[in-house]
This record gives C-alpha cells, structure tokens and sequence, in this order.
C-alpha cells in the first residue's frame, strides 16, 4: 500500500505557484521522499527527491518538514504543460527499490 | 533523465493472441527493471520486478504464465501478453533503474507505456 496522503485535485492559475502538499507521517529513516507526474497517456516523470534537506532543480522545488513527515512541492511559475496528475511517493535508495504509486494529485492549471 | 524506450506505443491484438512489449534503457545498464499496469483512471498498479539475468518476481494476483517477463540483458526487457482477452486491455509502462558506465547510480525512469487494445 501506498504510504502517502495527497490531496486528490488543485487548481492552480497559470504564472503562479503550484504547492503541492503530501503527509508521509510513517516514514522511515532510510526513506525518501520522490515525485513524479503524470501527464496523460505518458509515462510518469521524473520531478525532485529529497531525503530531509529542502531541495531545488530546474523542475521545482521540494520542502520537507523537520520531522519529515510532510512534504511540498512547489512549482514556482506554473503553465499550461504543467497540468498533470502529481504523485508523492516514499521509497528507500536503491536501485531495486520499487516505486508504489498511490492515487496522486490531479492538478489542473488554469489561464 | 536517462531514457528509457518502449515499444509500441500503441497495440490492437486479436483476442487469444500474444504481444510482446520492449523496453530499453538507452543511456544507462538496467539491472532492474519494473512492469506496472495502469486501467483508465486509475493509479499505476506494480506488475511484477525483475533482475537481469533472474527470474522476475511477480506481486500478488498477477498471473506469471499470463504476463512473462523475460530481463536477459542489461538493457532490454520483454513483457508478453500471452492469450490476451478484452480485460487485458490497458495501459502497460515500464520503469528501469540502475548505474551509468561510471558506476552513478540512475534512479527509477519511466518508458512512454503501451495502449494495449484486445479486440
């Protein structure tokens, strides 16, 4: 079973951030935090992971909390492309660790 | 990212036939590759984990002489629909992590997926 909780939509104007939040209070120590999206009929995407340490790509930004048991991630100026379903998933390192994929975000940007 | 391929795209079968989906780490040696299944609407659902040159380890309810898995190298795994019906029908991603030449490690990337339609 999934170990995160997502809001199951947002909406977000175009041209300003997209936060979007995540409560993983059951994660373990040696766990990241991972985010992918999926924009339809396309393989999931790659976005940001973290472990405890906020962290910044050319994608996005990702805050987790001290006691890392929430999440966000942030899309700072929002556009159209950006429209996707948005997944937060916990997963330790490693190469043979598996992605479980839980129902995700639904984020719908809006001009 | 690394890129990781799949093919085909899309896919009309017979039903009772089989198809057989590729997937490609392109840039990078794929030591394990993921098979997930995603129905209209729904979120994506793990099929089966394999290892290169290993069996492939199936999750629960998932028929494994339904859905063979083949990882012979560290670049490609199969996925074959064998005897497909109607509720096979859906869409069929593939995920692949493992290290670049120099030893980095490469995290989970994702293929396009395959539409798969049993007619």
């Amino acid at each position: 079973d999934a170990k995160t909780t997502q809001p199951t939509s947002m909406d977000c104007a175009e041209g300003r951030a997209a936060n979007l939040p995540c409560n993983h209070s059951t994660i373990s120590g040696n766990e990241y935090v991972y985010w992918y999206r999926q924009i339809h009929s396309q393989g999931p995407q790659y976005i940001i992971h973290g472990l405890k340490n906020n962290e910044t790509n050319e994608m996005a930004s990702l805050i987790i909390t001290e006691d890392r048991k929430s999440s966000t991630l942030i899309l700072p100026h929002a556009t159209l492309r950006d429209t996707a379903v948005y997944y937060c998933i916990v997963r330790v390192t490693g190469t043979a660790s598996k992605l479980t994929f839980g129902t995700g975000t639904r984020l719908q940007v809006t001009l | 990212g690394a890129v990781v391929s799949q093919h085909p795209s899309r896919v009309i079968c017979k039903s009772g036939t089989s198809v057989k989906i590729e997937c490609r780490s392109l840039d990078f040696q794929a030591t394990t590759m993921f098979w997930y299944r995603q129905f209209p609407k729904q979120s994506l659902m793990l099929m089966a984990t394999s290892n290169e040159g290993s069996k492939a380890t199936y999750e629960q309810g998932v028929e494994k002489d339904k859905f063979l898995i083949n990882h012979a190298s560290l670049t490609l795994s199969t996925l074959t629909v064998t005897s497909a019906h109607p509720e096979d029908s859906s869409f069929y991603i593939c995920s692949a992590s493992g290290s670049r030449i120099r030893g980095l490690r490469v995290g989970a990337f994702f293929g396009q997926g395959t539409r798969l339609t049993v007619v």
